[in-house]
């Protein structure tokens, strides 16, 4: 059974074209959170979410916006695509009413800029 | 700001072998800190996590440290195997729970020769 599922594993788009990442948890977490791994490996948060509500905005672009119609779900939604925006995108979730609880990775969305 | 430091980012040694990676934080005000692994073309997987209040931690031939007035923490293998050929990345959560936001080392990818 896959615990966080993220579609697409690979994409391939025009500068300036808009895409959208998906994200679904069946472990029945209630929060969950998107991270950028740049060409060099390193991996950063971008959004987190509890519960449908968005705790954590960190100084990403207004280009990318995410949206969690539940909190089984948790989609990235990214505008006018740039060259610097290729990358790994992780799903990550995680039990947000009980501390100190590991958080659970997708396998990744490998997006390329042409 | 928080920043992780994971030094050498690069490792290899023969089968066997005991090893020991380091991570090292700026600041000591941490809920916990977690260490994953990371295979290539895959997410991160937890290996372990150690509360604040904790000084240790251990999975089978893993065990991880916590040094948190020192900033240190390190995850010993014993007794080293190729299947243990992967990146390792330490992150510490600033917050708990819903609020939870990792901050990430850049990763040691270890090469374990048979």
């Amino acid at each position: 059974d896959t615990a966080v599922s993220q579609t697409p594993k690979y994409l391939v788009t025009q500068m300036g074209n808009d895409k959208s990442i998906k994200c679904e948890q069946n472990l029945g977490h209630d929060t969950m959170y998107w991270y950028k791994q740049d060409s060099k490996k390193f991996l950063k948060i971008m959004f987190s979410y509890n519960n449908k509500e968005l705790i954590i905005n960190e100084t990403v672009p207004n280009r990318f916006s995410p949206k969690s119609p539940d909190k089984a779900h948790l989609n990235l939604h990214i505008n006018s695509l740039e060259l610097g925006d290729s990358a790994v995108y992780f799903c990550a979730s995680s039990h947000g009413r009980i501390p100190n609880q590991p958080q659970h990775f997708g396998d990744g969305t490998r997006l390329s800029i042409l | 700001k928080q920043e992780v430091t994971q030094i050498p980012a690069a490792l290899s040694v023969p089968e066997g072998e005991n090893l020991v990676l380091n991570c090292s934080f700026t600041d000591s005000a941490i809920y916990n800190l977690q260490w994953f692994r990371q295979d290539p073309g895959k997410g991160l997987t937890s290996l372990l996590l150690i509360q604040s209040s904790q000084r240790e931690q251990t999975s089978g031939r893993l065990n991880a440290s916590l040094d948190k007035s020192s900033g240190r923490s390190t995850l010993y293998i014993a007794a080293s195997q190729p299947g243990d050929s992967a990146t390792y990345l330490c992150a510490v959560d600033a917050y708990s729970g819903a609020n939870s936001k990792l901050t990430f080392g850049k990763g040691i990818t270890l090469s374990v020769r048979p």
